[in-house]
């Protein structure tokens, strides 16, 4: 069965870089035809698409965000990572990596991980 | 980008009654939209795909149908556990959009 897990700092400072990794465990990154993303959901409020990384590499990103978004993959580690750079306290929510079929069909989500902007 | 939104925010409802949720696209996304239910403190769970189609291990009083940018899911008999918040989501465009949500609460 398959399980993702995200792993990160849960403060982060105003103007510093967001690092978040998913580990994917009972099966591999590298299956083909599979997206792997990134949806954040602030305190309170509701769901917003980050990014998404296709097995071959290709990365997509929110427009909103692009300037400061990279999503990688370790297929070595079996794992994704997001970087947010340049974060404010609008960067506060809880991040869910999440695999996806056929570009956004996410059937499988990890537990969430809060990450809170503060000094 | 598509926007999606959602009514009504808010659907009071008794166990054992039917549930109606509405979900509207900006622009046409064909039958590319799924459903999540999210319950506090937890991750979405996927319910429906392809605009009716269940997800696994979802029961079939979960219903969805539409399509282009109507889209409706229904909750035939709804349970305890099926109080929770309900998402729809266009994946027929880069970016992927979520609507905002209708919350169903008990009445």
């Amino acid at each position: 069965q398959l399980q993702l897990q995200e792993s990160g700092p849960g403060l982060v400072k105003p103007s510093e870089t967001l690092s978040l990794t998913c580990t994917v465990s009972g099966g591999s990154i590298s299956s083909s035809s599979y997206y792997w993303g990134w949806i954040r959901q602030p305190p309170g409020k509701g769901l917003e698409w980050i990014g998404s990384i296709y097995y071959s590499g290709s990365t997509y990103y929110n427009p909103s965000l692009k300037s400061r978004v990279t999503i990688s993959v370790d297929t070595s580690k079996n794992q994704f990572s997001l970087k947010l750079s340049s974060v404010t306290a609008a960067d506060t929510a809880v991040y869910y990596c999440a695999r996806s079929m056929v570009r956004g069909i996410s059937d499988v989500w990890g537990q969430g991980t809060t990450v809170t902007v503060s000094s | 980008e598509i926007v999606m939104t959602q009514s009504p925010a808010t659907l009071s409802v008794s166990p054992g009654e039917r549930a109606t949720l509405s979900c509207r696209a900006s622009q046409s996304v064909s039958s590319n939209l799924a459903w999540y239910q999210q319950k506090p403190g937890q991750a979405p769970r996927l319910l429906i795909y392809g605009a009716s189609t269940r997800a696994t291990g979802i029961p079939a009083r979960f219903s969805g149908s539409g399509s282009g940018t109507e889209f409706t899911l229904t909750i035939s008999s709804l349970q305890s556990e099926d109080f929770a918040v309900y998402y729809c989501q266009q994946y027929n465009n880069w970016p992927l959009t979520f609507g905002p949500g209708t919350k169903v609460d008990i009445k």
